[in-house]
């Protein structure tokens, strides 16, 4: 198993600009989750799926879109990119189950510096 | 907003030194958890704790939830170089992980 995967690894956008980040993982989580983390910060949850086709909106989700149309894929789209949006990118899954037994497992995580 | 604090964010020790790590919410979260993240790398689970006021243990760390599931405690003993890392709690509230900025622990030897 790969785990969760994240791609690209690093990326520098100009203002304005769009692009994807992508997140997949083949260990057939239902819970998958993208997070932000600004330097020397903890992670802020931007969005979050339950499953395929269904999605919703954490707590910094504004200038973010996602979609999740099979269980392995999450990507997470950044429209008009802002200097705000500069920051550390982490996918996350997860199985349900006792609570006490489950694990978030991250990817490796994608920096993206917004000039 | 659900907001976990963590204390201290900074602590710099010497090997062998004990330390404690709080991580405190004025929410109710159904179980919380305690990660360790190192530099370029996402974060690690170290542990869930469930139950109000349950203990847990792994080798020299020991957390606590409290009896109200509104704070938690990471406690090291004997420090040692290889826990040098950003610890970092998380707290559930119906599958939204909401987590504290960290505590950024170093360990000289």
């Amino acid at each position: 198993n790969a785990g969760v995967t994240q791609t690209p690894k690093f990326r520098i956008l100009k203002i304005g600009q769009s692009m994807t980040l992508q997140c997949t993982q083949d260990m057939n989580h239902n819970y998958m989750y993208w997070y932000r983390q600004d330097p020397g910060m903890g992670l802020k949850l931007i969005y979050y799926s339950v499953g395929a086709g269904i999605t919703d909106k954490g707590e910094v989700p504004n200038g973010y879109n996602v979609s999740r149309s099979t269980t392995e894929d999450f990507p997470l789209r950044l429209e008009l990119a802002a200097p705000s949006q500069t920051s550390v990118y982490f996918c996350a899954s997860r199985a349900p189950g006792l609570a006490e037994q489950e694990t978030q497992y991250f990817g490796p995580g994608t920096r993206l510096l917004v000039l | 907003t659900q907001l976990l604090e963590q204390s201290p964010q900074f602590l710099s020790i010497q090997e062998g030194e004990n330390l404690t790590v709080y991580c405190n919410s004025s929410s109710v979260f159904s179980s919380l958890q305690w990660y360790r993240q190192e530099p370029g790398e996402g974060p690690v689970l170290l542990v869930t704790v469930v139950t109000g006021g349950e203990v847990k243990k792994l080798k020299r760390l020991t957390f606590q939830f409290g009896d109200a599931r509104k704070d938690s405690s990471l406690h090291i003993t004997a420090a040692q170089p290889g826990d040098t890392g950003l610890y970092l709690c998380a707290g559930d509230n119906f599958n939204k992980f909401y987590f504290g900025s960290g505590t950024k622990l170093n360990v000289k030897p």
